[in-house]
């Protein structure tokens, strides 16, 4: 069985400054694992993947997230926020299905 | 321009009433899937088709019943046997039929509620 947290249900942070989505998972084989942003009303679109190639994984508009097996963590991170980053993301992780988890909302502030 | 079309955008049902979701991909997915969103919780998914004329039940499946007649179609009907059928319904297609690695491609849902 396989189950992700969210560790944080909202993060706010100032534009131009970095951005930090904390997620840990668990799961009894090598998972892949995703994260997915939502903005309002509309579906989820994938930001990244790992599926057991480079523990770095660089995605779509400026995001990047890190595997790491021994703290079974898949941080979502940024350097710098931009206001059209507000929405909510989804760390997923995936052996047989996809597990999702609650989401975090990120807030940007001008 | 590939992807997944659900409608309508905006659902409201009666008391009673059964009512049906549509999804459409033109992605040549074989796998696809409904999920169930509410709010400040992450996706549950509700059925899942890995391929034509064959489909399975996911975590919340009562009250719900879905059809595979065809790949680029999976509709989903809201039965009157589902209680608190208000939430925002998200369709998804991937390549694979479940498999880990591939990710998934989702509509932009129909918000349904009650009357």
């Amino acid at each position: 069985a396989q189950s992700v947290t969210q560790l944080d249900s909202h993060v706010s942070v100032s534009e131009g400054t970095p951005v930090l989505l904390r997620c840990n998972y668990s799961s009894s084989y090598s998972p892949s694992l995703f994260w997915y942003v939502q903005h309002p009303n509309k579906g989820l679109q994938l930001l990244l993947k790992y599926t057991s190639a480079a523990t770095l994984v660089k995605g779509i508009n400026g995001f990047e997230a890190e595997f790491k097996k021994s703290e079974t963590s898949f941080h979502l991170t940024k350097p710098s926020a931009h206001m059209s980053d507000a929405a909510e993301y989804f760390c997923v992780v995936s052996v047989q299905d996809m597990r999702f988890g609650a989401g975090t909302r990120l807030t940007v502030k001008p | 321009d590939g992807g997944i079309t659900q409608s309508p955008k905006y659902l409201f049902r009666k008391e009673g009433q059964n009512v049906t979701l549509s999804c459409e991909q033109n992605l040549n997915h074989d796998a696809m899937y409904w999920y169930r969103q509410d709010p400040g919780q992450g996706l549950r998914l509700i059925y899942y088709s890995q391929i034509v004329n064959d489909f399975q039940k996911g975590d919340i499946a009562e009250g719900y019943s879905v059809s595979r007649e065809k790949k680029e179609s999976f509709p989903l009907t809201v039965t009157s046997a589902q209680k608190n059928p208000t939430a925002f319904y998200l369709c998804a297609s991937s390549i694979g039929s479940k498999k880990g690695n591939q990710p998934q491609h989702f509509g932009d849902g129909t918000r349904l509620s009650i009357l």
